[in-house]
């Protein structure tokens, strides 16, 4: 699966919106960006995952560049409760194969 | 159940010591995966069931980690003779295989080996 880069640590003013950038410059022609996030002392939770098209649901929205070499997670209306770690992975979809975490982005959402 | 649960939630064990870690994933999910998560960094794969047949250990890190799901549902982590570099929250996840493959999580069995 192909490596991902993302930033440590952002901040965001709740109510505004968050935007958490991730490059993945190697990525394959059928490797999708899958997000996840990690609320403290809870395991991960899926967020959304696109391939080439932008993606939105009830959660975020997921931007992908036209190159597919980065992407940008869209937390529209960030609340105190979406303080955690989002962790960008890019990885075949249909497969039963595990997620590769790397040390994700901590966001914290500030009053 | 409603989602993946994992027991005990934390777990203190003595060098040198066995524990057993359970995960009890969500009921007809095919595809269950151990991952290990030490302080400060992302999770990392340790073990992948399809069913009752483990298809793939390369994460986990000596012999003395060994894991089963004998029935294809319930699995347990094992780890013998433990050491201070095992301490680590042990997570569990699982997925239904069809569709996208999205791996619902446990919250976490965190084991601290004094």
């Amino acid at each position: 699966d192909a490596k991902t880069t993302q930033p440590p640590s952002m901040d965001c003013a709740e109510g505004r919106a968050a935007n958490l950038p991730c490059n993945h410059s190697t990525i394959s022609g059928n490797e999708y960006v899958y997000w996840y996030r990690q609320i403290h002392s809870q395991g991960p939770q899926y967020i959304i995952h696109g391939l080439k098209n932008n993606e939105t649901n009830e959660m975020a929205s997921l931007i992908i560049t036209e190159d597919r070499k980065s992407s940008t997670l869209i937390l529209p209306h960030a609340t105190l409760r979406d303080t955690a770690v989002y962790y960008c992975i890019v990885r075949v979809s249909g497969s039963a194969r595990q997620l590769t975490f790397g040390s994700g982005t901590q966001l914290t959402v500030l009053p | 159940g409603a989602g993946v649960s994992q027991s005990p939630r934390y777990k203190v064990a003595k060098r040198g010591q066995d524990v057993a870690l359970r995960c009890d994933p969500i009921s007809g999910h095919v595809s269950l995966f151990w991952y290990q998560q030490a302080l400060g960094q992302g999770p990392e794969f340790l073990t992948y069931f399809q069913n009752e047949a483990q298809l793939d250990k390369s994460g986990l890190p000596s012999d003395r980690f060994f894991a089963e799901r004998p029935e294809g549902s319930v699995s347990t982590l094992k780890i013998q003779r433990t050491q201070q570099e095992d301490s680590a929250v042990y997570l569990c996840a699982s997925s239904n295989d069809r569709g996208r493959h999205e791996q619902y999580f446990g919250p976490g069995t965190r084991l601290t080996v004094t």
